[in-house]
């Protein structure tokens, strides 16, 4: 069975440009999830959907992030425009279905803005 | 507030040693834990989780873990540590609600010696 596939695996974008990233997740699985991974500390959750709807996004910093999961299977994130702060590993996660399923991790994408 | 704890950032056992990793969660209601491992450059690999029943759970390659709700308290463990073993360890915390968000600890380091 395939994992989740995230691209590119690695970026680095000057401040204030732009950058999107993409996540094909598991087959089947109805929930996707984004992770922020700063450097030092453990992932943090950006914004979680079921299916092609937004369950929480609380975390996401709308301002200049945003997220959208077409037809309820790939995904894009998206930063406009970025800070240094962004710098950090972006994760994207999905299970089979809410809740406590088990979440499967891709690689990750390690942004770096300078 | 829900949190997780991981008072260890770097760990370094010889190899064939006995390996604990220490982790404490504070949650309003009854948990689901989990422990992740995160090998460099890959994403984040579940090693083991707590739903209900038997506070003692068995994981992949070896690990276990011991809830103890008096200390709250999801410390892992395994009896012969592998060089192979050296990667970056995650406890996490979740609801039992539709969201699956997880809170992650910060990560304890684990170094193996020959």
């Amino acid at each position: 069975e395939a994992g989740v596939a995230q691209s590119p695996r690695y970026k680095i974008i000057e401040k204030r440009q732009s950058v999107a990233f993409w996540c094909n997740p598991i087959s089947g699985h109805a929930t996707l999830y984004w992770y922020q991974q700063i450097l030092g500390q453990g992932p943090k959750l950006l914004i979680q959907f079921q299916n092609n709807g937004v369950v929480d996004d609380s975390q996401l910093p709308k301002d200049r992030f945003s997220a959208e999961r077409l037809k309820g299977v790939d995904s894009t994130l998206k930063i406009q425009p970025a800070k240094l702060e962004d710098s950090a590993v972006y994760l994207c996660a999905s299970s089979l279905g809410g809740g406590p399923d088990t979440q499967y991790f891709g690689p990750g994408t390690r942004l770096t803005v300078l | 507030a829900q949190s997780v704890t991981q008072p260890d950032i770097h760990i370094t056992v010889s190899e064939g040693a006995s390996l604990e990793l220490r982790c404490n969660y504070s949650y309003g209601a009854t948990p689901y834990l989990f422990w992740y491992v995160q090998s460099p450059g890959q994403g984040l690999q579940l090693l083991l989780k707590y739903f209900s029943g038997d506070t003692l759970v068995q994981g992949i390659k070896g690990f276990e873990a011991e809830f103890k709700r008096s200390q709250s308290s999801f410390n892992l463990r395994k009896p012969s540590v592998h060089w192979s073993d050296a990667a970056e360890y995650f406890c996490a915390v979740g609801g039992t609600s539709n969201t699956g968000k997880l809170i992650f600890g910060q990560g304890t380091t684990l170094q193996v010696k020959p």
